[in-house]
């Protein structure tokens, strides 16, 4: 299994700024998965953190509006920048191992007013 | 491209009764994980029951069990005895390449709410 502590769990933040949340693993892993829950709906992949490379991006988002950095095994960040209201949403950062499920933060819900 | 679709926004269920939710999903692959995974209200991802796709036989955690049919593409969860607890969205999920460990497509959820 794997403990993954993330931060922050809410905040609320003015239109036009950015907010950068983390992600701590108890464990080292390859890939980081990095997803979006907007207001009543589904999960979508935002991207891809494998550690020592640049994040891949799932259609509709770009490295621009969501940096994503990967220093090490065990830790990933994601910014969003220059923020509107349509970014309020629950962002979730998952890693996967082998042959185990899933494992995921304890989300961020981000309000901007 | 692997699509997942829960065809029920909504359902209820009476404490200690028991509910079924739908998932169908489409893929090319032949040997796949296929995983329920339920959120609360704290927002937390919890995995319910995971089912490997080249055993016949149904998973089974606890109240939870799963009716796979892999010819329909079919990966329904049954929960019984509903418990107050049980009261959370649930998202079925298949992992890109079938794999246990890569990127999840959720389907669309379901909310349960369990009432006493």
């Amino acid at each position: 299994s794997a403990v993954i502590s993330q931060k922050p769990s809410r905040d609320i933040c003015q239109r036009g700024t950015s907010l950068t949340i983390q992600c701590q693993v108890d464990s080292q892993v390859t890939m980081m998965f990095w997803y979006r829950q907007q207001p009543g709906q589904s999960l979508t992949l935002i991207a891809t953190a494998n550690q020592g490379s640049e994040a891949t991006y799932e259609s509709g988002f770009v490295i621009d509006k969501f940096p994503i950095s990967r220093p090490n095994l065990t830790f990933s960040t994601l910014t969003v920048s220059n923020m509107s209201p349509e970014d309020s949403s629950i962002y979730l950062c998952s890693v996967h191992q082998m042959n185990t499920e899933a494992f995921f933060g304890q989300g961020t819900r981000l309000t901007v007013v | 491209a692997q699509t997942v679709t829960q065809s029920q926004p909504e359902m209820s269920v009476q404490e200690a009764e028991t509910v079924t939710l739908s998932c169908t999903y489409d893929t090319s692959e032949n040997n796949y994980y296929l995983f329920w995974y339920k959120q609360p209200p704290s927002r937390q991802m919890i995995l319910v029951i995971r089912q490997e796709a080249y055993k016949q036989q149904n998973a089974t955690e606890n109240r939870f069990s799963v009716n796979f049919q892999k010819a329909a593409k079919s990966f329904s969860l049954k929960i019984s005895d509903s418990q107050l607890g049980d009261t959370a969205m649930y998202f079925c999920a298949f992992p890109a390449g079938g794999t246990s460990y890569g990127k999840l497509t959720f389907g669309q959820g379901t909310i349960l709410t369990v009432h006493p």
